[in-house]
């Protein structure tokens, strides 16, 4: 179907490899961030997040990396595969109150 | 985590008319959140839809253009009044999830011809 982001950054990997896809956030108060994946057709779905006492977080297959000093966010994808493609957006929000902001994407593509 | 069914998935619309999107949560919530993601974009907060109160709109959204209805705690709808093509775009709403994050609807694609 037609694609969320026709615009958007694109990364293109060939599957197997890793992926790095990079966010730079807006706001230095902002102190906790989510990576979210959007499929077409389909809304955001959360993948991971990290708070801003931490620098490196993992889970399956996904590891987020936060450096608080340039704010710059990175989501690493280890063995892409063609289910990872897809548009990736970071989120950040402050847990005092301010509204959640959304990055602006980057859309993924997994080559067989 | 919550699961959110929003309708239509998308829709085609002349110009001029209106429409109301549907989104039904599986669970009570105190507030949901209607997005708008035009082509190419990110995600921008149009309004946050609390039950028993009239919605607070972001800046740059109006009532009048985007009349939002929360008549109980898991059902919320948004109409797109008199509509331009640039009214094009992606609408989802949400839920908040866990501490700070969200769960999305699957999101209504709407062109205005």
């Amino acid at each position: 179907g037609e694609s969320v982001g026709l615009h958007l950054p694109t990364l293109s990997v060939q599957e197997g490899d890793n992926s790095i896809i990079n966010c730079a956030y807006s706001n230095s108060a902002s102190d906790y961030f989510i990576w979210y994946k959007q499929e077409s057709g389909k809304g955001p779905q959360f993948i991971i997040d990290i708070r801003s006492n931490m620098d490196k977080r993992q889970g399956q297959r996904v590891t987020v990396l936060l450096n608080k000093t340039v704010k710059h966010l990175s989501l690493q994808i280890a063995a892409t595969q063609p289910g990872d493609s897809a548009v990736y957006f970071c989120a950040e929000t402050n847990t005092g109150g301010f509204k959640t902001i959304f990055g602006a994407g980057t859309r993924l593509f997994v080559k067989a | 985590s919550a699961v959110i069914s929003q309708k239509p998935s998308r829709d085609i619309c002349q110009r001029g008319t209106s429409l109301t999107i549907q989104c039904q949560v599986d669970s009570q919530v105190t507030m949901m959140f209607w997005y708008r993601q035009q082509p190419g974009q990110s995600l921008t907060l149009i309004a946050t839809a609390n039950q028993g109160s009239e919605a607070t709109y972001e800046s740059g959204f109006v009532i009048d253009k985007f009349p939002i209805s929360r008549p109980n705690l898991t059902f919320s709808t948004l109409t797109v009044s008199n509509m331009s093509p640039e009214d094009s775009s992606i609408y989802l709403c949400s839920v908040p999830e866990g501490d700070y994050g969200y769960t999305f609807g699957s999101g209504t694609r709407l062109t205005v011809v």
